[in-house]
């Protein structure tokens, strides 16, 4: 049973506009939610974090906003750009050891 | 800088012979992760180890089995490669605590004709 559901298998957006990813959990334990970016032929890379007691985290033109009673959050990019074409993947954390649970990534896609 | 170095990018290996893929952070992470990309599917979780010599088996661990003597390094073993294990194999690291936050290599291609 998949904990962490992107539902989305693939996103295209036109450069500049905004990019919104979306992602579903069910497990109310997790207390962290990470967002991963990965492009072909390389290992994903950590891009924002948001935690529980939070409903949203910004970092540049990446925003992540959890709602926990939906048990929902989304990354929105804004502006998109072309380099922004990449997978993106949903994690979520129990905290401690215990290993991120990821969802099956989004592919987006930003035409120039 | 974490670093997750990964032994090679692309192997080919033949059915049945025994393949190891080798992993080493320099971050000294308590926990390493493997993992296989396969499309569509994501990243599914193969072994896990939060100490040296302990290892806890992930969502797929059947065919694979790991070793890790040293703190830094992490071994992935394929006992006798099969053609459905033809996938990206990606090796993480992390220090633990609330985030968790993994580093992972830039990942391995391996082809099992």
């Amino acid at each position: 049973d998949q904990q962490v559901k992107q539902n989305s298998p693939s996103l295209s957006v036109q450069e500049g506009r905004i990019s919104i990813l979306n992602c579903d959990y069910t497990n109310s334990m997790f207390d962290y939610f990470l967002w991963y970016k990965k492009y072909p032929a390389e290992g994903p890379t950590f891009l924002i974090s948001i935690s529980s007691i939070k409903d949203k985290n910004e970092d540049g033109r990446f925003t992540v906003f959890l709602n926990k009673s939906a048990k929902h959050l989304s990354l929105h990019i804004v502006p998109s750009q072309p380099g922004d074409s990449a997978v993106y993947f949903c994690a979520a954390s129990g905290g401690g050891n215990t290993p991120l649970v990821f969802g099956k990534g989004t592919r987006l896609s930003v035409i120039a | 800088d974490v670093k997750v170095t990964q032994s090679s990018r692309y192997l080919v290996k033949r059915t049945g012979e025994k393949v190891f893929l080798e992993c080493v952070q320099d971050m000294d992470h308590e926990n390493m992760f493997w993992y296989r990309q396969d499309p569509g599917l994501g990243l599914r979780l193969i072994y896990f180890s939060y100490d040296v010599k302990m290892k806890e088996k992930g969502d797929i661990p059947e065919g694979y089995s790991v070793s890790r003597e040293k703190k830094e390094r992490f071994s992935l073993i394929l006992e006798s490669a099969s053609t459905n294990q033809t996938s990206m194999y990606l090796c993480a690291s992390s220090l633990g605590g609330d985030q968790n936050i993994q580093y992972f290599g830039a990942g391995t291609r391996l082809s099992v004709l």
